[in-house]
């Protein structure tokens, strides 16, 4: 596609449940970011994939969070056991390459709400 | 305090009206300064970027930064109900975690026809 593709785009889940968001970047974009947007919090780093490793995980919140990229390309986010306060938005970006000038793509984002 | 700083509003104002939407900043590292605009239900998406004090222009867009102050802004002239939409200011630091965006809260603005 065009751009950076999510799904689901919402996603409701009960309190203790697993969930998985995908995200596939923009085709050849090496670079792969996921980031939340809660209200209070504004968008946060959570990390960051070159390739398919993941050099920063810094902004992970818990060890509830993990995530995994393949083949360069799709990458999953995991969330286990989730909690209410994992409501959010949570959004990938992908850049061809990274340093200051590269430019980030954002898909549309998964909403996700744990009742 | 959080590394950047950013008024959340609401700010609404009438079509045609100038803008100035701000933010400040506390660390000295960040080098690279830029607005996104996100409208609802969507994705942000990259309006403008500049790496020096002073202004930038792009159409009725201008970005402004003030290093010595830490200080960046947004002027959009000529507002038009079109640019109803979430701005978040967002900066890049110069050291080795350039590829990271650290974000204000985004501010929502409404231009009233």
């Amino acid at each position: 596609g065009a751009g950076v593709s999510q799904s689901p785009s919402n996603k409701v889940t009960e309190k203790g449940k697993d969930v998985e968001l995908r995200c596939d970047p923009i085709s050849g974009h090496t670079a792969l970011y996921w980031y939340r947007q809660s209200l209070g919090q504004g968008l946060e780093f959570l990390i960051y994939f070159q390739g398919n490793s993941a050099p920063d995980k810094s902004g992970l919140p818990s060890d509830r969070f993990s995530a995994e990229r393949t083949g360069g390309s799709v990458s999953t986010l995991t969330i286990q056991r989730t909690q209410q306060e994992d409501s959010a938005v949570y959004l990938c970006a992908s850049s061809l390459a990274v340093g200051l000038n590269t430019e980030a793509f954002f898909g549309q984002g998964t909403r996700l709400t744990v009742v | 305090q959080k590394e950047v700083e950013q008024d959340p509003g609401p700010l609404s104002v009438p079509e045609g009206a100038i803008v100035s939407l701000n933010c400040t900043y506390s660390n000295s590292a960040f080098q690279y300064f830029m607005w996104y605009r996100q409208y609802s239900r969507k994705g942000p998406e990259l309006l403008m970027y500049t790496y020096s004090s002073g202004n930038k222009e792009d159409g009725r867009f201008t970005a402004q930064v003030d290093k010595s102050s830490k200080y960046i802004s947004l002027f959009i002239r000529d507002s038009q109900p079109s640019d109803s939409a979430t701005y978040l200011c967002a900066i890049k630091n110069s050291g080795g975690s350039n590829y990271k965006l650290t974000f204000g809260k985004g501010t929502l603005l409404t231009v009233n026809p």
